[in-house]
């Protein structure tokens, strides 16, 4: 049973457009929700996180938004970079990390 | 910093043969975490080692073990090596102070089962 769902699988954006990962939890035990950008032969590396008593946190062009009472967190990327293609994981903590599936963002110039 | 090392990072191994994974965490680092990874499964947990002792399982079956070592170094070992055990797998260490959940991953090894 995937204890945090991750939606879409994919995604393509414009240069210059924002991009948006959604990630869905059941578990209201967890307490730590970080996001993680993946490249090709490469660990994942930490991007942004957020605890559960904030409902929002920016850093630079990356925003994570967070819904308690919806179980509900979501990454926005803003004015989305060629760089910024990559494969993204939300994750959620309880004594382990749940990874949710990933998605493979692909920015366009 | 030196970040979190893993050897090999390519291995190709054939079914029922056994495989040992080496992960040697950032300096002063004690947790250590491993985690397979394949398509469309995401990042799945193996389990945990913190200071010698494993403090976490995922839901592996028992070929899939680990230990760590004094020096916070790690390995992972699968035995009776089958197909779907081809991955990557990653290790993650973190320091584990007081509220500080950050994980720091290598780069991964590359596992081929034939």
């Amino acid at each position: 049973q995937q204890q945090v769902k991750q939606s879409p699988q994919s995604l393509i954006v414009q240069k210059g457009g924002i991009s948006i990962i959604n990630c869905a939890y059941e578990n209201t035990a967890f307490d730590y929700f970080p996001w993680y950008q993946q490249f090709p032969g490469k660990g994942p590396a930490l991007l942004i996180a957020i605890r559960p008593d904030v409902s929002e946190k920016k850093e630079g062009r990356f925003t994570i938004s967070f819904n308690k009472s919806a179980k509900q967190f979501s990454l926005h990327i803003m004015d989305s970079q060629p760089g910024d293609s990559a494969t993204y994981f939300c994750a959620a903590r309880f004594n382990q990390f749940y990874f949710g599936t990933g998605t493979s963002l692909t920015v366009i110039p | 910093k030196a970040g979190v090392t893993q050897t090999p990072r390519y291995l190709i191994k054939t079914r029922g043969q056994q495989v040992t994974l080496s992960c040697s965490p950032i300096s002063g680092h004690r947790s250590v975490s491993w985690y397979q990874q394949t398509p469309g499964q995401g990042l799945q947990f193996l389990f945990e080692y913190f200071s010698e002792t494993q403090r976490n399982k995922g839901n592996f079956p028992g070929r899939f073990s680990g230990r760590q070592f004094s020096n916070s170094r790690s390995e992972m070992n699968v035995s009776t090596l089958e197909l779907g055990d081809s991955a990557l797998y990653l290790c993650a260490s973190s320091p584990w102070t007081s509220g500080d959940n950050e994980q720091f991953f290598g780069p991964g090894t590359r596992l081929t089962v034939l």
